[in-house]
């Protein structure tokens, strides 16, 4: 079993769908990642988040942290929104002074024209 | 400008060959990172690394050292290749190390044969 725990593992969607990208994990966190990795290859930092909500255009991420769950949302999307959706929580349980980053092994979304 | 930047962008090598793959920031980051991400696109933290302190995966093998010249650039240095080597490295930076937001390079496509 993964530490960290992504569902759905791919998703296909029309073009203007509500998405929503699921991570859940299992121990005590300080903060929680949402990367998107492009289908070229690049990885781009979407969130970064301990608590509540956070929204930057159509995305919004939400945490609960006593639930140990976060849900990554995108509204009206659209093909471009294409890529990897990647979980990713920072943890004491992994080592180092501040915790290391544990990764899910994310979300490979589609949209349809 | 590239806020992150590796070189090689594709490496290809012999087994048990010594190689290198370089990583630049120009963003005055104080904290650098490395992840190994395999064939089934699962991101792996190697290091963290800022000026006060080196953070080793455990399950990297020590045939994978670190190396910072300066706070600028940490350069990834692998001994004795495997074939498991195999794998895009990518490098990241964050402000502050633990607590910030990422900024990844494009990563460095190794393959050995």
């Amino acid at each position: 079993k993964n530490e960290v725990e992504q569902s759905p593992q791919n998703l296909t969607a029309q073009e203007g769908e509500f998405i929503t990208i699921n991570c859940s994990y299992s121990v005590g966190i300080s903060a929680l990642h949402w990367l998107q990795q492009h289908p070229g290859g690049g990885i781009v930092s979407l969130f970064m988040l301990s608590s509540g909500k956070k929204k930057h255009g159509r995305l919004i991420a939400t945490i609960n942290i006593q639930e140990k769950h976060s849900s990554l949302h995108i509204t009206a999307s659209h093909p471009r929104d294409s890529a990897v959706y990647i979980c990713a929580v920072r943890s004491r349980a992994y080592g180092g002074s501040q915790g290391n980053l544990i990764f899910g092994k994310g979300t490979k979304l589609s949209v349809k024209p | 400008d590239t806020a992150v930047s590796q070189t090689p962008k594709y490496l290809v090598t012999q087994m048990g060959n010594d190689k290198s793959i370089k990583c630049e920031q120009n963003l005055g980051h104080d904290t650098m990172y490395w992840y190994k991400q395999d064939s089934k696109k699962f991101l792996k933290i190697m290091f963290s690394y800022n000026n006060k302190e080196l953070i080793i995966n455990e399950t990297v093998p020590n045939r994978f050292s670190p190396k910072s010249p300066d706070k600028a650039h940490l350069n990834l240095h692998i001994n004795s290749l495997e074939l498991g080597d195999s794998a895009v490295y990518f490098c990241a930076s964050s402000p502050l190390y633990g607590a910030d937001t990422q900024y990844f390079g494009p990563g460095t496509r190794l393959t050995v044969l």
